[in-house]
């Protein structure tokens, strides 16, 4: 099935640093999300965003929408140990009878306190 | 409890058997979605249902997959004649109609074809 590019595919860093990952597709989407989910667990949805440019704060998690709606980027300031997991982001298109989650590869990150 | 529950957290099955995975969607949630995550891979779509609506399947990789949906809320996905490619974790969401934007995860269920 059809993919978003996220890049990079795992960081390894020190707590305290700042992360920064994203996603670009060939096609537009109206809206961006940002997932990020634990061993054994699903998905746990962390941002969303709905207009290009829109550039949206969770805490330390701040999401951009790209102008062209074909790109998004997840930051993460000061990470923490508990930031470990994977992150994905996820494109919603719209067609047809469905409105479908496009979902990248994902982010693999892992804190070293 | 509050959150969708899946059916078994582990599956292991010998190639050629048949399997059945549950979902027990968020009470309420008319809207139910399958997915498949291999090994390192994001999440890829298998099967929406909506309400009484006539369920898409278009994410169904083959005819060995199916699924259905009873009394509008538990959720049966059943993978028929496992091959080891089928090997991944199934993910089941569900969210109100119209919030494909708020969708609400299981933890899934692994499965492993020997």
């Amino acid at each position: 099935g059809q993919q978003l590019n996220q890049s990079p595919q795992s960081m390894f860093i020190q707590e305290g640093e700042d992360v920064s990952m994203n996603c670009t597709s060939s096609s537009i989407f109206n809206t961006w999300l940002w997932y990020k989910q634990d061993p054994g667990e699903g998905p746990v949805l962390l941002i969303a965003l709905y207009k290009a440019g829109e550039l949206t704060s969770n805490g330390r998690l701040t999401a951009q929408f790209g102008i062209t709606r074909k790109d998004s980027f997840l930051n993460i300031s000061a990470s923490i140990p508990s930031d470990v997991g994977i992150y994905f982001c996820a494109g919603l298109s719209y067609g047809g009878a469905t409105n479908k989650l496009i979902f990248g590869t994902g982010t693999l990150l892992a804190v070293q306190p | 409890g509050a959150g969708v529950s899946q059916s078994p957290s582990n599956k292991v099955t010998e190639k050629g058997k048949d399997v059945e995975l549950r979902c027990d969607p968020i009470s309420g949630h008319t809207a139910l979605y399958w997915y498949r995550q291999s090994l390192g891979q994001g999440l890829e779509f298998l099967i929406y249902f909506q309400g009484n609506s006539a369920p898409d399947k278009s994410g169904l990789p083959s005819d060995r997959f199916s699924a259905e949906r009873t009394g509008g809320s538990v959720s049966t996905l059943t993978i028929q004649r496992t091959q080891q490619e089928d090997s991944a974790v199934y993910l089941c969401a569900s969210s109100l109609p119209g919030f494909t934007d708020t969708q609400y995860f299981g933890p899934g269920t692994r499965l492993t074809v020997l």
